[in-house]
């Protein structure tokens, strides 16, 4: 069955360094996600991406946050100067271009993001 | 907007009891609604869904949910609990802004615990 696929499972990086986290969506889809998840903390929606354009952005997805589809496969999320509190889980998800009743997002199995 | 609430943090039920995780939801529009299972260090896997039709709706595990429009609910139910079934469990409904990339806002999660 495809699945979303994402890497590294972990990153570690310092404070003010720029982190790429990738992910390869399910090939036949069309609309790609980002959530973030704080340990303990509840997921949350950061960005969609639709027609190589993002489409909706949450009040978190600052200046600080991009993300691209560079190639027809990959979609990645760069942080361009990481802070402590960027430290969490990230999602990806993927769906395709299916009838609205059809509707579902299937994630990847996140990256853990340590900003130390 | 659109928001979910998930009553009770954490719920524990015995091995073979029933299983009862409650979800409000909040909506301007039709809600789309998901249940979605996350073991530990895990992804997010779909458990079931709500968009149209049946109010009624079976997932994966012996899981159901019912939507219930008047009472804005979907909880999620299952008639005999299993050791496997500890984990947590996000209420998630979809985000509407027009477009067809919409996110999913998520409630706060529910930790089932199930003991021997």
């Amino acid at each position: 069955e495809p699945e979303v696929t994402q890497t590294p499972s972990h990153q570690v990086t310092q404070m003010g360094q720029e982190v790429i986290l990738r992910c390869v969506p399910i090939s036949n889809h069309l609309y790609f996600y980002w959530y973030r998840q704080i340990l303990g903390q509840k997921v949350e929606f950061l960005v969609s991406f639709y027609n190589n354009e993002i489409s909706e952005k949450s009040e978190i997805f600052d200046d600080q946050f991009s993300v691209e589809r560079p190639d027809g496969s990959n979609f990645t999320l760069k942080i361009r100067s990481t802070k402590l509190e960027d430290s969490a889980m990230y999602f990806c998800a993927s769906r395709d271009r299916g009838l609205s009743s059809s509707y579902e997002q299937y994630f990847g199995p996140g990256t853990r993001l340590t900003v130390t | 907007a659109q928001s979910v609430t998930q009553l009770g943090s954490h719920v524990s039920v015995s091995e073979g009891a029933l299983v009862l995780l409650r979800c409000n939801y909040s909506s301007s529009v039709p809600p789309y609604l998901f249940w979605y299972v996350q073991y530990p260090n895990q992804g997010l896997q779909l458990l079931l869904k709500y968009t149209t039709g049946a109010t009624l709706v079976k997932g994966i595990n012996g899981f159901e949910a019912e939507f219930k429009k008047s009472e804005t609910s979907f909880h999620l139910t299952k008639p005999s609990a299993h050791m496997s079934d500890a984990a947590e469990y996000f209420c998630a409904v979809r985000k509407y802004s027009g477009g067809g990339a919409d996110g999913l806002t998520f409630g706060k999660g529910t930790h089932l615990i199930i003991q021997p």
